[in-house]
């Protein structure tokens, strides 16, 4: 069973702060890592897609960073808005098996 | 653009009862599957297919089944309800199996209770 984490649990900021948030993944067998963005009463939705050590990715105020050889990606919100309230998930994919494995998710609070 | 199509948004059921959740996609993907959603815990896979005619199991699939017959549609089937099967379902599609920059879209989900 792949261990995907992300952390933290849960963030509440202000509107303006920047933030960011983690995800840790198995550094072996690496083949694609995504980030989602989940508002409460919405359906899921892709922000980023990201497979090569080293790949930023960047969606206006939001970016992500991966790092394959040690099982890691950062997720970055620049000037947070109270539209950024959402849960962050990210999901692992190894390439072998026709699945992704999702974190249990950051659930960020941006308050004015 | 109707994208995912999931229906119903919401359900009640009585443990033992039988009902199907329904999904469409209407982008040509080949690939489609079902999670369910239970606070504190990831996006967990239950069933997925690479294509028409083509279905496999995921991380949780019993109790479920599910088949497709079609590329557009991925029913899931509840054979007997039980009230671990109380959670928040999606149908997620993509063009392949996730990967590379293949995203997944999502359906805007199902809540089911079962009492």
């Amino acid at each position: 069973i792949l261990n995907v984490e992300q952390s933290p649990q849960s963030l509440h900021v202000q509107e303006g702060d920047s933030t960011n948030f983690t995800c840790s993944f198995p550094s072996s067998n690496f083949y694609a890592l995504h980030w989602y963005r989940w508002e409460t009463a919405k359906s899921p939705e892709a922000l980023f897609v990201m497979t090569l050590n080293g790949d930023e990715k960047k969606k206006g105020r939001i970016s992500a960073t991966l790092n394959t050889k040690e099982g890691y990606s950062y997720l970055y919100i620049k000037g947070s808005q109270p539209e950024d309230s959402a849960t962050y998930l990210c999901a692992f994919h190894t390439g072998t098996a026709s699945k992704l494995t999702f974190g249990t998710g950051t659930r960020l609070q941006v308050t004015l | 653009n109707a994208g995912v199509t999931q229906t119903p948004k919401f359900q009640v059921l009585k443990t033992g009862q039988s009902m199907t959740l329904q999904c469409a996609q209407d982008m040509n993907h080949e690939y489609m599957s079902w999670y369910r959603q239970d606070p504190g815990m990831g996006l967990r896979l239950i069933h997925y297919s690479v294509g028409a005619g083509i279905t496999d199991q995921g991380e949780v699939p019993n109790g479920y089944n599910v088949s497709r017959s079609t590329t557009e549609d991925f029913p899931l089937r509840l054979l007997s309800a039980a009230p671990s099967q109380t959670s928040v379902y999606f149908c997620a599609s993509s063009y392949s199996f996730p990967g590379s920059d293949e995203k997944l879209f999502f359906g805007s989900g199902t809540q089911l209770s079962v009492l």
